[in-house]
């Protein structure tokens, strides 16, 4: 099956700090990406859809400016977390996947953040 | 009202019992509909997808209701490696594709 990664797997970082999170399709082309995160004992919630060459579509409730995404490739999608605080420790994954109502989704293997 | 519901358990059952998963939808232009599963601290990975017909992958069954918009799993003869959670996932495509997940099932086989 196809094969999504994410860098890093683990953030530890002082509150305040910026970080960024990758994503990448390794063995196919995706035009749309998206974002989750997930709390412990929650269930995944989509916080945006990242469309390679244009603007990503944030779910209501979830901050643009607080969470950035950039899609610059079609293997390629970034989320950074700006100035992050405690509340913003969590699971993030990202998925890709095609454009059909039937392409499966393939995950990340998704990045734990903490933030001190 | 939740876009996708479904009962978050724990569903505690012994090997080899029969088990099901309900999942409930809101949205009717709804289009694709699929199980995943997730194992603790682990991303999802695809179970299955779901078809009108109704499917079928070996002890795995999975159905689709449209009239009541509801999707179900069962699950026969539990081994201990079907502990999970399991995450009813409902597709649309409009302007844009939105993937919605169920807050999921957990399930854990005892011995």
């Amino acid at each position: 099956g196809a094969v999504v990664s994410q860098h890093p797997s683990w953030v530890i970082c002082k509150s305040g700090t910026s970080v960024k999170i990758e994503c990448r399709s390794l063995d196919f082309q995706a035009t749309t990406m998206f974002w989750y995160r997930q709390f412990p004992k929650q269930s995944l919630m989509l916080m945006a859809t990242s469309n390679e060459g244009s603007k990503a579509t944030y779910e209501q409730g979830v901050e643009k400016d607080k969470f950035l995404i950039n899609h610059a490739s079609l293997t390629l999608s970034t989320l950074t977390v700006t100035s992050a605080h405690p509340e913003d420790s969590s699971f993030y994954i990202c998925s890709a996947g095609g454009q059909g109502a039937w392409e499966t989704q393939y995950f990340g293997p998704g990045t734990r953040l903490l933030v001190l | 009202r939740k876009e996708v519901e479904q009962d978050p358990g724990p569903f505690n059952v012994p090997e080899g019992a029969t088990v099901a998963f309900n999942c409930t939808y809101s949205n009717s232009a709804s289009q694709s509909f699929f199980w995943y599963r997730q194992d603790c601290r682990k991303e999802p990975k695809l179970l299955m997808s779901v078809y009108s017909s109704g499917n079928e992958d070996g002890r795995f069954t999975a159905q689709l209701n449209r009239a009541s918009q509801y999707i179900s799993l069962l699950i026969r003869d539990s081994k201990l490696s079907d502990s999970a959670t399991y995450l009813c996932v409902v597709n649309v495509l409009g302007g844009y594709q939105k993937v919605t997940f169920g807050t999921g099932t957990k399930l854990q086989v005892i011995p």
